[in-house]
């Protein structure tokens, strides 16, 4: 069964660090790729996404994610870390033959310390 | 344009009542999928809507029903609650045959059973 998973439940970090967040996935193929963002009491607002191409793709907010087929990995990154950007952030899934179904991680909280 | 909206915000209910829930897909999206996130864990799929038809299930009870009206809009129902259907309920909404697969959410309910 395909399955996602964000090995880090926390993470802190500095304001004006860099930030990294892991996702793995196990699917038979390459998936679609997405990395979610979702603030307390709010949906979730897309923050990038990966079909095919460029393995580097760059999304809202200075976030961008590299795609690692070997690896079956997508992890976000981003330079600088600014306070705005503490969240839980979900990493999703999906496939064609699967149609709107995405499968999410357990996500990621990310506190930012002043 | 309006985004993907989702009423009630909130809303209690006691164990073996039934439930109602709204959604009113973004402008232009005629394909409308349930999601349950229960506190801590990533969006879970439960059904997608296309054409008033259920077109694609996940792993949820019967006592899990859906609806969608000639206008797009949609209606999650669930019956004879239990306390572990305590969730966030998001709604997402995509034109159908989009190749992007991307999924724009709702805000979500916020489902609490006592």
């Amino acid at each position: 069964a395909q399955s996602v998973t964000q090995p880090d439940i926390h993470i802190t970090v500095s304001e004006g660090a860099s930030l990294e967040l892991r996702c793995n996935y196990s699917y038979g193929a390459t998936p679609y790729l997405f990395w979610y963002v979702q603030s307390p009491g709010q949906g979730l607002q897309l923050l990038l996404k990966y079909f095919s191409g460029d393995t580097l793709v760059q999304g809202i907010k200075g976030f961008e994610a590299e795609f690692k087929r070997s690896q079956s990995s997508f992890n976000l990154r981003k330079p600088s870390v600014h306070w705005s950007d503490a969240a839980e952030y979900f990493c999703a899934v999906g496939r064609m033959e699967y149609g709107n179904k995405l499968v999410f991680g357990a996500g990621t909280i990310l506190r930012v310390k002043s | 344009d309006a985004g993907v909206t989702q009423s009630p915000t909130h809303l209690i209910k006691t164990r073996g009542q039934q439930v109602t829930l709204r959604c009113s897909p973004k402008s232009g999206h005629d394909t409308v999928s349930w999601y349950q996130q229960a506190l801590g864990q990533g969006p879970q799929f439960i059904f997608q809507y296309y054409e008033e038809e259920e077109r694609q299930r996940g792993n949820f009870p019967d006592r899990f029903s859906g609806h969608q009206f000639p206008n797009y809009s949609s209606e999650l129902n669930v019956n004879a609650l239990l306390l572990g259907d305590s969730a966030l309920y998001l709604c997402a909404s995509r034109p159908f045959g989009d190749s992007s697969y991307e999924q724009y959410f709702g805000p979500g309910t916020r489902l609490t059973v006592t």
